[in-house]
């Protein structure tokens, strides 16, 4: 059973415009939540989180909106640039998980010039 | 964040040998170190917790003899894959958790299995 999923297995955005990744879980034990990048052959890079706690966390051109009644989250990218371009996976954590990530599937996000 | 290190970054082993990979947490003492296996186009699969100076926590389905963990130092774990097969080969990742919820990862190791 997958507890974080990713529905959109790819996205395509206009560079320029807002690129939109969602990310859905069903455990209610999970209480932090980030966003990886990741390009091939490279390991993922941390890119925001957020506790749930929150419902909002902005850095620059990304924020991350969490609807804890809805168990939803999604990255926001704007304005969305070429080099944005990768795979996005959400992964959640909860206090009682020992640092342990779960991830979603991922999000193939393609910005086009 | 941390500074995650892995190496080999590429590597290519015949059917029953053993491969080694390192991985070095260069700027944090890490007592927790994580290592994950993604297959094309899919996620990353958690394979095991490593524990500085103690046993690693290998999750189900994962074979603890054939996938050896070392966690000798706080900078440094080893992910040993004994008698590889092809089946074997993926993507290997390892990651450093800082203490929080954060993991931060290193760029990873090929491994192709002929």
């Amino acid at each position: 059973d997958q507890q974080v999923k990713q529905n959109s297995p790819s996205l395509s955005v206009q560079e320029g415009r807002i690129s939109i990744l969602n990310c859905d879980y069903t455990n209610s034990m999970f209480d932090y939540f980030l966003w990886y990048k990741k390009y091939p052959a490279e390991g993922p890079t941390f890119l925001i989180s957020i506790s749930s706690i929150k419902d909002k966390n902005e850095d620059g051109r990304f924020t991350v909106f969490l609807n804890k009644s809805a168990k939803h989250l999604s990255l926001h990218i704007v304005p969305s640039q070429p080099g944005d371009s990768a795979v996005y996976f959400c992964a959640a954590s909860g206090n009682n998980a020992g640092n342990m990530l779960t991830f979603g599937g991922g999000t193939r996000l393609m910005v086009k010039p | 964040g941390a500074v995650v290190s892995q190496h080999p970054s590429w590597v290519i082993c015949k059917s029953g040998t053993s491969v080694k990979i390192e991985c070095r947490s260069l700027d944090f003492q890490a007592t927790t170190m994580f290592w994950y296996r993604q297959f094309p186009k899919q996620s990353l699969m958690l394979m095991a917790t490593s524990n500085e100076g103690s046993k690693a926590t290998y999750e189900q389905g994962v074979e603890k003899d054939k996938f050896l963990i070392n966690h000798a130092s706080l900078t440094l774990s080893t992910l040993t894959v004994t008698s590889a097969h092809p089946e074997d080969s993926s993507f290997y990742i390892c990651s450093v958790g800082t203490g929080y919820y954060e993991q931060y990862f290193g760029p990873g190791t090929r491994l192709t299995v002929t």
